[in-house]
């Protein structure tokens, strides 16, 4: 089955910098990334998705960057700011099968 | 709120009591996924539902866990004889899935689980 890793488990930045989080994959088959952002008590919340016929994805200060040969795909947040503090969550799915999830980032922005 | 719902949001339970959990996805979404997350950890798939068929449950699912959708519509999620180490967060996420596109999942706010 599928298996995700993510790096690192923890990033500190600067505000104002960006930060840069890793995912890899096993299941060549998978065909769809989603990122989803964890608030301390909260619901995890999508901020960014690719498929796989896609090489990059641009939403503002967020972007996805996805390398099928490598089998990774990475979140780059620029422009860091002290809300952009929480737990990030890759995401490797094939079309209507479950999500796996990686192990999570927590990312520390200080001011 | 058209959201993923769940309820309830907060459960303690002794040792040994049975425990039912509900979710009430997004109106028009056929799918609907159960996920478990302990602190520190991202959220571990349980099952899933199309319509009101259950068509995958993870390894990780023991017999104590039930899960139903009869009308295609909420989903319950029941465990018998819970353990201390069912104690974490039962998320619920709903998608709509069509033809080839990604069926993005939306989360509930989740119910969490102490068990005594």
């Amino acid at each position: 089955g599928e298996n995700v890793e993510q790096h690192p488990s923890t990033l500190s930045v600067q505000e104002g910098d960006s930060a840069v989080i890793k995912c890899t994959y096993s299941d060549s088959a998978s065909n769809y990334f989603p990122w989803y952002k964890q608030e301390l008590g909260k619901r995890p919340q999508l901020i960014i998705d690719i498929r796989s016929n896609v090489g990059e994805k641009k939403d503002q200060r967020i972007a996805v960057t996805l390398n099928k040969t490598a089998k990774h795909f990475s979140l780059h947040i620029t422009e860091t700011q002290p809300e952009d503090s929480a737990v990030y969550f890759c995401a490797a799915s094939r079309t209507g099968q479950n999500f796996v999830f990686g192990p999570g980032t927590r990312l520390s922005v200080l001011p | 709120d058209t959201g993923v719902s769940q309820n309830p949001r907060h459960k303690i339970t002794k040792r040994g009591q049975n425990v039912t959990f509900r979710c009430d996805p997004i109106s028009e979404h056929n799918r609907l996924y159960w996920y478990r997350q302990t602190l520190g950890q991202g959220p571990e798939f349980l099952t899933y539902f199309q319509n009101e068929a259950q068509l995958e449950k993870s390894r990780l699912l023991s017999d104590r866990f039930s899960a139903e959708r009869p009308k295609g519509s909420f989903s319950t999620l029941e465990i018998q004889r819970t353990e201390q180490g069912d104690s974490a967060m039962y998320l619920c996420a709903s998608s709509f899935l069509y033809g080839d596109r990604p069926d993005t999942q939306y989360f509930g706010p989740g119910t969490r689980l102490t068990v005594l």
